[in-house]
C-alpha cells in the first residue's frame, strides 16, 4: 500500500526559530510536493521536486526552502518561522514527472508559531 | 490561468439524503479532473478521477462526470452516511504542471 509519512502531526515553535518538516514516501515516486492548507483558501503549493536535488517554486515559496537529497525524502524548511506560517502542511508524492498521476498525501503537520 | 471553483460550504444533510457538490473549472488544454476527500484529522485521499471528456469516475457510491461542454465535474451521491462527513476538494491537473485545487467544501451529515 502507498505510504507517505510526515515527521510530526503537531508542532509548536517560536517566532524566529528554524523549522524542519520531513516527508518520506516508500513508493519510489519521482515527484514530491509541499502544500499548505488554510481555511477558506484550500491547498496552495509551496514547492515541488521532480528529481533528487531538483526543486521548483510553487505559488507561495516566500519564507520557505526545501531539500531533496534522497529520492524518498523531501524536507520543508522555514528559515525563520513567523506567526503567519501557522498552518497545516501537507506533503504529497506522485509517480512520474509530466504526468497527471494521482498524488498521494501524508497525514499533515499542524504547525503553530507563537 | 487554470482555476477550479467549487460551491462553498458547509453543506449540512441528513443521513440518506442526496448529495451534490458543484465544481467548475477553467483550463486551456485537456486536464484530468479529480475529487479528493479529507476526513477529520487526516490528509487528503483520492476519491475518484476522470481523465477525458464524458468519463465518469466512481468510488464508494460517489460519482462525477467530466463535462467538457459545461466545464464541470460535479460530485454526487445518492444516499449519504454519517461517515461521509469530510472536506471534499475538486482539482484539475494538466501534464507538466501542478495540481490546482478548489477551496474545499465541508460536508456534515447527521443521523
Amino acid at each position: 500500500d502507498v505510504k507517505v509519512t510526515q515527521s510530526s502531526r503537531y508542532l509548536v515553535k517560536r517566532t524566529g526559530e528554524k523549522v524542519f518538516l520531513e516527508c518520506v514516501q516508500d513508493m519510489d515516486h519521482e515527484n514530491m510536493f509541499w502544500y499548505r492548507q488554510d481555511p477558506g483558501l484550500g491547498l496552495r503549493l509551496i514547492y515541488f521536486s521532480y528529481d533528487v536535488k531538483m526543486k521548483e517554486k510553487g505559488d507561495i515559496p516566500e519564507g520557505y526552502s526545501v531539500s531533496r537529497e534522497k529520492k524518498e525524502r523531501f524536507s520543508l524548511i522555514l528559515e525563520s518561522a513567523s506567526t503567519n506560517q501557522t498552518s497545516m502542511y501537507l506533503c504529497a508524492s506522485s509517480p512520474r514527472p509530466g504526468s497527471t498521476d494521482t498524488q498521494y498525501f501524508g497525514p499533515g503537520t499542524r504547525l503553530t508559531v507563537l | 490561468g487554470d482555476s477550479v471553483t467549487q460551491m462553498e460550504g458547509p453543506v449540512t444533510l441528513s443521513e440518506e439524503a442526496f448529495l451534490t457538490i458543484n465544481c467548475t473549472y477553467t483550463a486551456t488544454g485537456y486536464p484530468s479532473l479529480f475529487w479528493y476527500v479529507q476526513y477529520p484529522g487526516e490528509g487528503l485521499q483520492l476519491l475518484l478521477k476522470a481523465t477525458k471528456a464524458d468519463d465518469k469516475g466512481s468510488n464508494k457510491g460517489f460519482e462525477a462526470t467530466y463535462r467538457k461542454e459545461t466545464t464541470s465535474f460535479h460530485l454526487e451521491k445518492g444516499s449519504v452516511q454519517v461517515s461521509d462527513s469530510a472536506v471534499y476538494f475538486c482539482a484539475l491537473h494538466q501534464a507538466g504542471t501542478a495540481l490546482i485545487f478548489g477551496k474545499g467544501t465541508t460536508l456534515s451529515v447527521s443521523s
